[in-house]
């Protein structure tokens, strides 16, 4: 299987900053990434497929780069709600598979 | 709208087997395929599989081949995971999702699971 790694695993900043966490990948995905957000007691949500195709209803605070093995996820202005753990996931092979999440923190 | 509502939480002994249901709602169930994810507490995600409710054809994770089976009935839109030969382990909260397609990319399309049912807490413990 491919082996998705996250970084960092945690993160805190203040509100209006702009973070950015890394998506590997263990072999080539071209660009078959998306990115969920979920927080606590919910159900994750889609942000990004596609590496970098925002999707429908998805604020315009969050965008994917990357293309390969490297991936990065985003978020401009940073706001309260954006408190939550971030996944990425590959579909690229018919074994899907996760990252361990990157957890932001709002300052 | 567009929801995916699954069953009530489940506790079982180790050995035992546990069926989870999910059931669409606002949209062709058999449009596109249902995927199924679990999460341990504190944890990150597990893919285990997805079906197409068209035709009822399956792709299982590895690690669950053997122990799942993904079924569903089209006259109530349900779609249902069953797992077997339960451990400790299985304890998690299961989710299902719908993997859509949108247009792009080398395959001429993108996955993604843009609708999620709510999750269901399987308690494995003796």
């Amino acid at each position: 299987d491919i082996q998705m790694t996250q970084s960092p695993s945690s993160l805190s900043a203040s509100v209006g900053a702009r973070v950015t966490m890394t998506c590997r990948a263990s072999q080539s995905i071209r660009d078959d990434l998306s990115w969920y957000q979920q927080k606590p007691g919910e159900a994750p949500k889609l942000l990004i497929y596609g590496a970098s195709t925002l999707h429908s209803g998805v604020s315009s605070r969050f965008s994917g780069s990357g293309s390969g093995t490297e991936f990065a996820l985003t978020i401009s202005g940073l706001l309260p709600e954006d408190s939550a753990t971030y996944y990425c996931q590959q579909s690229f092979t018919t074994q899907w598979t996760f990252g361990q999440g990157t957890k932001v923190e709002i300052k | 709208q567009v929801q995916l509502i699954q069953s009530g939480a489940e506790v079982k002994k180790p050995g035992a087997s546990v069926k989870v249901s999910c059931k669409a709602a606002g949209y062709t169930f058999t449009n596109s395929d249902i995927t199924w994810v679990r999460q341990a507490t504190g944890q990150g995600f597990e893919w285990m599989g997805w079906m197409d409710p068209d035709n009822g054809d399956t792709r299982y994770a590895q690690k669950f081949q053997g122990r799942v089976t993904m079924t569903r009935d089209t006259s109530i839109t349900t779609a249902s995971m069953e797992l077997s030969s339960l451990t400790f382990d299985d304890t998690a909260v299961y989710f299902c999702a719908r993997r859509s397609r949108f247009p792009g990319g080398s395959w001429g399309y993108y996955y993604g699971m843009d609708v999620w049912g709510q999750g269901t807490t399987v308690t494995v413990t003796s």
